[in-house]
């Protein structure tokens, strides 16, 4: 496979259940960040990753944990979730997280309801 | 509060018209801009992206960047059917992630 790829796809999940997400990029890029899309706001950066290590995390609920085992995967694990963390969520990457120049490169996505 | 903002919309063209696509940002550190189409249901896909100020063509895409009225836009020459997406602007300073605007729904009519 080539680029960004997301699993599962869709995820429906009540709010006591415990899920994760997977990101694999096979860029070679060292940067990986996690993006929520809710309906009528703008995408929403969560973390952000350079070459396993965390760099940015935008005071996102303890209920979402990042996880970047190695620069190629990304997880987001998911435990006692609330309706309102219904979205997509989409992973991206990029050569880097500082060049200003370099763009993110986005999965697919994963499309999550709680209930 | 780093901002983009656009207009919601939706914009309404007729097939082969041009279709504008404005953006304001707030953050004058801001250095690289990019345009993203999202289908419904899809992710977002870069259609462009530009560093300097004045006019960055791509086919039937223009560019278009004033760094002093912090104001970036897209053209769109001959639009057709296929255009008809959510188009999402993001701007980027060095050593953060992208910030997004919502997004401007086109719609281009046959």
């Amino acid at each position: 496979e080539t680029g960004v790829t997301q699993t599962p796809r869709h995820l429906v999940m009540g709010m006591t259940n415990k899920k994760s997400l997977k990101c694999e990029q096979h860029l070679g890029h060292n940067a990986m960040y996690w993006y929520k899309q809710s309906a009528k706001k703008p995408l929403e950066l969560m973390f952000v990753y350079s070459l396993e290590e965390r760099v940015e995390n935008n005071s996102v609920p303890s209920r979402f944990s990042p996880e970047c085992p190695n620069s190629s995967h990304l997880f987001l694990h998911l435990h006692t979730l609330q309706p309102e963390d219904s979205a997509l969520y989409l992973c991206a990457s990029s050569p880097t997280d500082v060049g200003y120049q370099e763009t993110q490169y986005f999965g697919p996505g994963t499309r999550l309801l709680v209930l | 509060q780093k901002e983009v903002e656009q207009n919601s919309g939706p914009l309404s063209v007729p097939e082969g018209a041009i279709a504008s696509l404005n953006c304001t940002y707030s953050d004058r550190g801001s250095q690289s801009f990019f345009w993203y189409r999202q289908y419904s249901g899809k992710s977002p896909e870069l259609i462009m992206f530009i560093y300097s100020n004045g006019d960055k063509e791509d086919g039937r895409f223009t560019a278009q960047l004033n760094k002093a009225s912090q104001y970036v836009s897209l053209l769109i020459r001959d639009s057709q059917p296929s255009d008809s997406a959510t188009y999402l602007c993001a701007v980027r300073e060095a050593g953060t992630a992208l910030i997004f605007g919502k997004g401007t729904t086109l719609s281009v009519s046959s």
